[in-house]
């Protein structure tokens, strides 16, 4: 792995209450990333950050926030979670300064919404 | 239509056969091409990385991109059982750091 941790691993919540997922990277990486992971769609991007309070929004961003106050952690908020939001999220990293490094991945939150 | 299409499968093939998986993709911009491994319940692994076109190989494994026909593939030698995954394309264009992926496709080999 490349040394990133995704916590919690499982998660089941009810509809409306707010959820946050954190992932931690030991790589020292400028770039972090969430994406959830659907049957039929693949992985779709949430938000990405490209440094400590940097962020932005990816593809699927609508009810959903992050944070970044530490360069090694990244977190990603549901507010008010629905049962859309049920899904596998996937935090990725890739190197500070190289446009053509590659992304690592977590191993996913496995997030359900009852 | 996604910028990357990727066959789901799934791809059933026998132990030592020679697999293809591959992608096709429309950004005439896309210049670094991916291939990730994703086992069950597992986040994606990267397993090739490849820049324009050509042929990469690794162990077992070989990529190529031709860019002419914005082709992708994957070939996998000798397959084993343990290869039985999902394996994900993506590429992207010099300077983003934001690939698209495809959608994944199943491989099973079966002993």
């Amino acid at each position: 792995d490349a040394g990133i941790t995704q916590s919690p691993r499982h998660k089941v919540t009810e509809t409306g209450t707010p959820v946050t997922l954190r992932c931690h990277q030991t790589e020292n990486h400028r770039y972090m990333y969430w994406y959830r992971q659907d049957p039929g769609h693949g992985l779709r991007l949430i938000h990405y950050s490209y440094g400590v309070k940097d962020t932005d929004k990816g593809e699927v961003s609508d009810g959903y926030s992050v944070s970044r106050s530490k360069t090694e952690d990244f977190l990603l908020t549901l507010e008010s979670a629905t049962s859309s939001q049920t899904s596998v999220y996937f935090c990725a990293i890739s190197e500070e300064g190289v446009s053509n490094s590659p992304l690592h991945f977590g191993n996913g939150t496995r997030l359900t919404v009852t | 239509q996604k910028e990357v299409e990727q066959d789901p499968g799934p791809l059933s093939v026998p132990e030592g056969a020679i697999v293809s998986l591959n992608c096709t993709y429309s950004n005439s911009a896309f210049q670094y091409f991916m291939w990730y491994r994703q086992y069950s319940r597992k986040g994606p692994e990267l397993l090739m990385y490849t820049y324009s076109s050509g042929n990469k190989e690794d162990g077992r494994f070989t990529a190529q991109v031709d860019k002419s026909s914005k082709y992708i593939s994957l070939f996998i030698r000798d397959s084993q059982p343990s290869d039985s995954a999902t394996y994900l394309c993506a590429s992207k264009s010099g300077g983003s750091y934001i690939p698209t992926f495809g959608r994944g496709t199943s491989l099973i080999v079966h002993p």
